[in-house]
């Protein structure tokens, strides 16, 4: 079975600060790893994705997020962070099994919220 | 641009009623899914489907039908609706080599009197 754990239901800190939203998953072998993100009164859109290689990949709007094999984690990362930052972050994980069903596993998500 | 959309956006239903969830993509991707949002939980994945005319069963499934009559439109069936069915719904597509990368819509809120 695969399961992902965001830690931290909410992540508050000030406009400039620098950010790190922790994600761990549980897989028996290599994951494929994906951040989402969700505005306020929006729909999930696609941030970024870990497949194979580089062990920190960049994303849109800045983000960026470190895979580490040793922890089981995939941190998202931005810095400085804005108040346009504020959202609803979700970690999310696909098996790689070869058959590509697109069937991700999400973690329950993580409130940012930016102050000015 | 790729668009995902979803009607009703809203819906209010009766216990033991019928509900149909539409969902439409012009991305002509060949994968679509049904997810719902619950405080708590994150997404959960109702049901998906690899292109018209199949239907697979996601993670919770139970007391959820689906129906994929052409690659555009995926349906999310609720035969006998309970207020434990009470969420938000949201349908994706994703195309078949980077499936994981999903597009979503705007999602439908519905309630369950």
């Amino acid at each position: 079975a695969q399961s992902v754990d965001q830690p931290d239901a909410h992540v508050t800190l000030y406009e400039g600060a620098s950010l790190e939203l922790r994600c761990s998953y549980s897989y028996s072998a290599a994951p494929y790893l994906f951040w989402y993100v969700q505005y306020p009164g929006q729909s999930l859109q696609f941030l970024l994705k870990y497949i194979t290689g580089d062990a920190v990949v960049k994303g849109t709007k800045g983000f960026e997020a470190e895979f580490r094999k040793s922890n089981s984690s995939f941190n998202l990362k931005k810095s400085p962070a804005h108040w346009s930052d504020s959202a609803k972050y979700f970690c999310a994980l696909g098996p790689n099994t070869g058959a590509n069903t697109g069937k991700l596993t999400f973690g329950h998500g993580t409130i940012l919220r930016v102050h000015p | 641009e790729a668009a995902v959309t979803q009607s009703p956006r809203n819906k209010v239903a009766v216990t033991g009623g019928k509900v149909t969830l539409s969902c439409n993509q012009t991305n002509n991707h060949n994968n679509m899914y049904w997810y719902r949002q619950d405080t708590g939980h994150g997404l959960r994945l109702i049901h998906y489907s690899y292109g018209a005319g199949s239907t697979e069963k996601g993670d919770i499934p139970d007391g959820y039908k689906a129906s994929r009559p052409s690659q555009e439109n995926f349906s999310l069936i609720l035969e006998l609706a309970t207020p434990s069915q009470t969420s938000v719904y949201f349908c994706a597509s994703g195309d078949n080599w980077a499936s994981y990368e999903q597009y979503f819509g705007p999602g439908t809120r519905l309630t369950v009197l």
